[in-house]
């Protein structure tokens, strides 16, 4: 299947500090990313949907000026968490879609390997 | 917008015996059912999936069955075994590549040996 790589895997911050993480489709083109938040033993939590040449859109509550998103092409997405605290301490998974040539090859979602954040 | 319910939370079976999760979920538009496991700390995997037009797949010792009527889909592992422990997550989406997947809350399959 399609890989997403996302990087880093684990990043420890100080509070206040911003924080990057980039999820890239590494063999097929995505103009739809999506970030989510997942807390221990709870399920993903969709942030937002990273579009490629556009604003992204936000899910209800997500602070956009906090979580910061670009997707400048069809391969790289980056989320930033910006002045990070420690209630940002999380795991954070980036999955994107298939372009695909198909109708219902869009619908299939691929996920990177995740980044779990410790802010201290 | 789409609302995707799970259960059982959590799920122990003996080894060798079938699991079943269920699902509901509440838009009509929604047009495709992916599973995922998770194991700890990584990733979701699509496991298996389902479109809405049609009510029944298999892959080996996994099936997954939707009633579009009902609005229910479920998962179901036959003659399970120790690596199939994880968390399961069912999941609904439209047929737009903007459509968001709406997760379920998962569920904690453990296998008892």
């Amino acid at each position: 299947g399609a890989v997403v790589s996302q990087h880093p895997s684990r990043v420890i911050c100080k509070s206040g500090t911003s924080v990057k993480i980039e999820c890239r489709s590494l063999d097929f083109q995505a103009t739809t990313m999506f970030w989510y938040r997942q807390f221990p033993k709870q399920s993903l939590m969709l942030m937002a949907t990273s579009n490629e040449g556009s604003k992204a859109t936000y899910e209800q509550g997500v602070e956009k000026d906090k979580f910061l998103i670009n997707h400048a092409s069809l391969t790289l997405s980056t989320l930033t968490v910006t002045s990070a605290h420690p209630e940002d301490s999380s795991f954070y998974i980036c999955s994107a879609r298939d372009r695909g040539t198909g109708a219902w090859t869009k619908n299939i979602q691929y996920f990177g390997a995740g980044t779990r954040l410790s802010v201290l | 917008g789409e609302n995707v319910e799970q259960h059982p939370s959590t799920l122990s079976v003996q080894e060798g015996d079938s699991a079943v999760i269920k699902c509901t979920y509440s838009d009509s538009a929604s047009n495709y059912f992916p599973w995922y496991k998770q194991e700890l700390g990584k990733r979701p995997q699509l496991i298996i999936d389902i479109r809405s037009n049609v009510g029944e797949k298999k892959d080996q010792r996994i099936a997954v069955t939707l009633n579009k009527t009902a609005k229910h889909f479920s998962l179901h592992i036959t003659e399970t075994q120790p690596e199939d422990s994880a968390v399961y997550f069912c999941a609904g989406t439209g047929y737009s590549s903007a459509s968001k997947i709406i997760f379920g809350s998962g569920t904690r399959l453990s296998i008892r040996p």
